[in-house]
């Protein structure tokens, strides 16, 4: 089945910008979806399609995706981003499509 | 609004079946295009998608347990079932259901989750 490699972790300083990666074969062919989980709490999609965002989602968040490689970038980052990212795409070509990341944990310094 | 609630038990023990249940409003499983899908994670690991099940009773696994999984529908009573057979130790996570919806290409993402349950295997 399709394997997502993510960073285990990106550390990043507050007002900074982090980037978080998912690499993937030709991953660019996909629609790729993330996920921001904390602590304790349910996943909430924060983009979808590489690069949309869900209504009540800042716009500091945004997503990229070519290539082998798709990227969560967080703008001006804030202590309340701290938390798991987790990319996801659907592969309709494989008898397993539902794939994840093994997820990045964002800290925020 | 969305909601999507998962019930059932807390514990089960080695061998036994896990039977959980997704109850959902704020859309149908009828409509084209809707499904459910479920995932879990085990304490400190990452999310893992299980099954998913859409408007047109089409039904997907994870491969690794496949042979273990049965998900089905009551759209009359909006409800998402999730059967586990075998259940082991290693199956302990907190179980998530969650509205699967097409984007743009046709691949899928999950809008709305659950709170999630948390499942214990022990004897």
């Amino acid at each position: 089945s399709y394997v997502l490699t993510q960073p285990p972790s990106v550390s990043v300083a507050p007002g900074q910008t982090a980037r978080i990666t998912c690499g993937g074969n030709n991953i660019g062919s996909k629609s790729v979806h993330w996920y921001q989980q904390k602590p304790g709490q349910a996943p909430v999609l924060v983009v979808y399609d590489d690069s949309d965002r869900p209504s009540g989602i800042p716009e500091r968040f945004s997503g990229s995706n070519s290539g082998n490689t798709a990227t969560l970038t967080i703008s001006r980052v804030e202590a309340g981003d701290e938390a798991d990212y987790y990319c996801q795409v659907w592969d309709s070509s494989s008898d397993h499509p539902g794939v994840f990341g093994g997820g990045t944990k964002l800290t925020v310094l | 609004q969305v909601t999507l609630r998962e019930s059932g038990p807390a514990l089960v023990k080695p061998t036994q079946t896990l039977t959980l249940t997704c109850t959902f409003s704020g859309f149908s499983l009828s409509t084209s295009g809707m499904c459910v899908s479920w995932v879990r994670q085990p304490p400190g690991k990452a999310l893992e998608w299980l099954a998913l099940i859409d408007w047109d009773d089409d039904k997907y696994y994870s491969t690794s347990l496949k042979t273990r999984l049965t998900i089905s529908k009551d759209t009359s009573k909006n409800q998402v079932v999730l059967t586990m057979t075998n259940m082991d130790p290693v199956d302990t996570a907190t179980y998530y259901c969650a509205r699967m919806v097409p984007g743009r290409i046709g691949d899928y993402h999950l809008d709305y989750w659950g709170q999630g349950t948390l499942v214990t295997v022990s004897s």
